[in-house]
């Protein structure tokens, strides 16, 4: 799987959108973009996965740029409970298993 | 649906003690995992396996066995507990097929003195 570089920490302020940047620059062709995240103690959460185009759920959206490059995660409006730690991951095809990294810690200030 | 759940959620044990974690999840999927996390660190894959009775090595299998005797079930054993081994473990498990979206269970917490 390529290695993803995230930013250790990121601060948001409530009612706003969050914007988590993903750097993947040696992907490749049929891996994956996943998101999950961590609550404090809890164990992680899918949140949304791509491979070329934008995706969008419920819980948020992922840009992927055109070379495939880079990612990134938006919160559209950040409450106090998206504080968490948020993970990148690129996923190959035949590929059984996620690895985690750090992340990014993703605290949303009042 | 209760989706995964670990037993037991807190453990103390001694040096050389053993004991077995128990996962179960009732989603009907193949493949479940077994993962670490340290202090400040990103989770680690211990075993996963793709489907009952079948089992595999991860990152960092060294001092534990597993068993997936059951589908629904993963069993993590430690056989002879050392301190490096006190960590947060989180069991998931996922559908063949059809990507990686893994579900967690709410995790054991477990310190070794």
């Amino acid at each position: 799987d390529a290695k993803t570089t995230q930013p250790p920490s990121m601060d948001c302020a409530e009612g706003r959108a969050a914007n988590l940047p993903c750097n993947h620059s040696t992907i490749s062709g049929n891996e994956y973009v996943y998101w999950y995240r961590q609550i404090h103690s809890q164990g992680p959460q899918y949140i949304i996965h791509g491979l070329k185009n934008n995706e969008t759920n419920e819980m948020a959206s992922l840009i992927i740029t055109e070379d495939r490059k880079s990612s990134t995660l938006i919160l559209p409006h950040a409450t106090l409970r998206d504080t968490a730690v948020y993970y990148c991951i690129a996923r190959g095809g035949s590929n059984y298993k996620l690895t985690f990294g750090k992340g990014t810690l993703l605290t949303v200030n009042p | 649906n209760a989706g995964v759940t670990q037993t037991p959620k807190f453990r103390v044990l001694k040096t050389g003690q053993s004991m077995t974690l128990l996962c179960a999840q009732d989603m009907n999927h193949e493949y479940m995992y077994w993962y670490r996390q340290d202090p400040g660190m990103g989770l680690r894959l211990i075993h996963y396996s793709v489907g009952e009775g079948t089992t595999a090595k991860g990152e960092v299998p060294d001092g534990y066995n597993v068993s997936r005797l059951k589908k629904q079930n993963f069993l993590l054993g430690l056989e002879s507990a050392a301190p490096s081994q006190t960590s947060v473990y989180f069991c998931a498990s996922r559908m063949s097929g059809g990507g990686e979206t893994q579900y967690f269970g709410p995790g054991t917490r477990l310190l070794v003195l």
